[in-house]
């Protein structure tokens, strides 16, 4: 199956910093997602994105499926960003997971 | 929020007994997914339904077992307990083959001692 890895593992950002999170996948597919799971264990689709750049409000994604890799950048991170964020990735019509990014926003 | 409830949403259990997950939609979705979610290993997909009695595994089915019998409730079931299959459960849902959206319910944390 394909295989999906995120970088870093682990972020600690001040309230007001941006980042940037990587997904790297090993071979080319038709349907990548980001999801943002808060710290109450809730998972939240943020992102369709099998290629291009899309935006929503204070976090963007691109993926660029040639080069088999996709960004999340949070501008202005704010507390309530913390979580882990997870991409994911089309494997034979199912969904492959990342190991996940934890960010941490402090105040 | 997309209607997806699960029950129990935590349980403990002891090793070698049954126990079964339930994940309702009221969406209406054709499309639903077991997950476990363990440490260092991200969301894992176990069984999936891409239609009422149609089912299918996914990379870790081994101990599992899944019934849709009606396009809003999915089961979840372990026919004998273990200790490796404590972890936090998800229930997903989508409309579309391709997963365009999935949507997650609120999970459920299983301890089997």
């Amino acid at each position: 199956g394909i295989q999906v890895e995120q970088s870093p593992p682990d972020l600690i950002l001040q309230e007001g910093a941006n980042s940037t999170l990587r997904c790297n996948f090993s071979d080319s597919v038709n349907n990548l997602q980001w999801f943002h799971q808060n710290p109450w264990g809730q998972l939240i689709n943020l992102f369709y994105i099998p290629s291009g750049t899309k935006q929503n409000g204070r976090l963007s994604a691109t993926t660029v499926a040639t080069e088999r890799y996709s960004l999340l950048y949070i501008s202005s991170s704010q507390t309530t960003d913390s979580g882990v964020y997870f991409c994911a990735v089309e494997d034979d019509y199912k969904l492959s997971f990342g190991a996940g990014t934890t960010v941490t926003v402090r105040a | 929020d997309a209607g997806i409830t699960q029950s129990p949403r935590h349980k403990v259990t002891e090793t070698g007994t049954p126990v079964t997950l339930r994940c309702h939609q009221t969406e209406n979705h054709r499309y639903m997914y077991w997950y476990r979610q363990d440490p260092g290993h991200g969301l894992r997909l176990i069984h999936y339904s891409y239609g009422v009695k149609d089912t299918d595994k996914g990379e870790v089915s081994d101990g599992y077992s899944v019934s849709r019998s009606k396009t809003e409730d999915f089961l979840l079931t372990l026919e004998s307990a273990t200790s490796s299959q404590t972890s936090v459960y998800f229930c997903a849902i989508s409309p579309l083959a391709h997963q365009e959206t999935q949507y997650f319910g609120p999970g459920t944390r299983l301890l089997v001692l």
